[in-house]
């Protein structure tokens, strides 16, 4: 098992350029979760998905923020237009059903200059 | 809604003290408890998790935590510190089951002196 994979695992861009983080989940894992990592907030959850289906986006900080899982092995997160405060480490996170905890992915580090 | 507070960002143990990590909830429900270690430029590993019965849970890498009801705690605690344990240690609690969203604490950083 590969785990959870991010991609990239960095990304420096520029503000107002269009950001696009990618997560794949583990085979037969039915949820999966995007948090942000700061020295500030701590780990904040932006977003969940059950079987594909968004439940629960009230993290998400803003419009410029969306979230899509088209299907059961691929989400990404994008930020569009991105600012220097979305600089952080975005995780991708999933989870099977009745197993309790989750398995985090490495992670994307976000520079936004 | 569910909150964790953990006591103390920074922790500096010797190898072979003693480690003590203090976590506390709040929650409305039974919860769902959970210790997840980051090292460096990784993401988190789940420690150990406590969900029902016995309140002694067993980990990985010899950490254990008891789940204290009374005391709204749930400290993780190892008896031997190795300085393979110098990591950000996270207390996290969910609100019905493992999964429903996680709410972290704000995280220990466990520092082991040689």
């Amino acid at each position: 098992d590969a785990g959870v994979i991010q991609s990239p695992r960095h990304e420096v861009t520029e503000m107002g350029q269009e950001v696009t983080l990618r997560c794949k989940p583990i085979s037969g894992h039915d949820y999966l979760f995007w948090y942000r990592q700061t020295m500030m907030r701590g780990l904040e959850l932006l977003i969940y998905f059950n079987n594909n289906v968004p439940i629960d986006d009230s993290g998400m900080p803003e419009d410029r923020f969306s979230a899509k899982m088209p299907n059961a092995s691929f989400s990404t997160l994008k930020i569009q237009p991105s600012e220097p405060r979305d600089s952080a480490v975005y995780f991708c996170a999933s989870s099977p059903q009745g197993a309790g905890g989750y398995t985090f992915g490495s992670g994307t580090r976000l520079t936004v200059v | 809604a569910q909150s964790v507070t953990q006591l103390g960002s920074h922790v500096s143990v010797s190898e072979g003290a003693l480690v003590l990590l203090r976590c506390n909830y709040s929650s409305s429900v039974p919860p769902y408890l959970f210790w997840y270690v980051q090292y460096p430029n990784q993401g988190l590993q789940l420690l150990l998790k406590y969900t029902t019965g016995a309140t002694l849970v067993k980990g990985i890498n010899g950490f254990e935590a008891e789940f204290k009801k009374s005391e709204t705690s749930f400290h993780l605690t190892k008896p031997s510190a190795h300085m393979s344990d110098a990591a950000e240690y996270f207390c996290a609690v969910s609100r019905l089951s493992g999964n429903t969203p996680l709410v972290f604490g704000k995280g220990t950083r466990l520092s082991v002196i040689a």
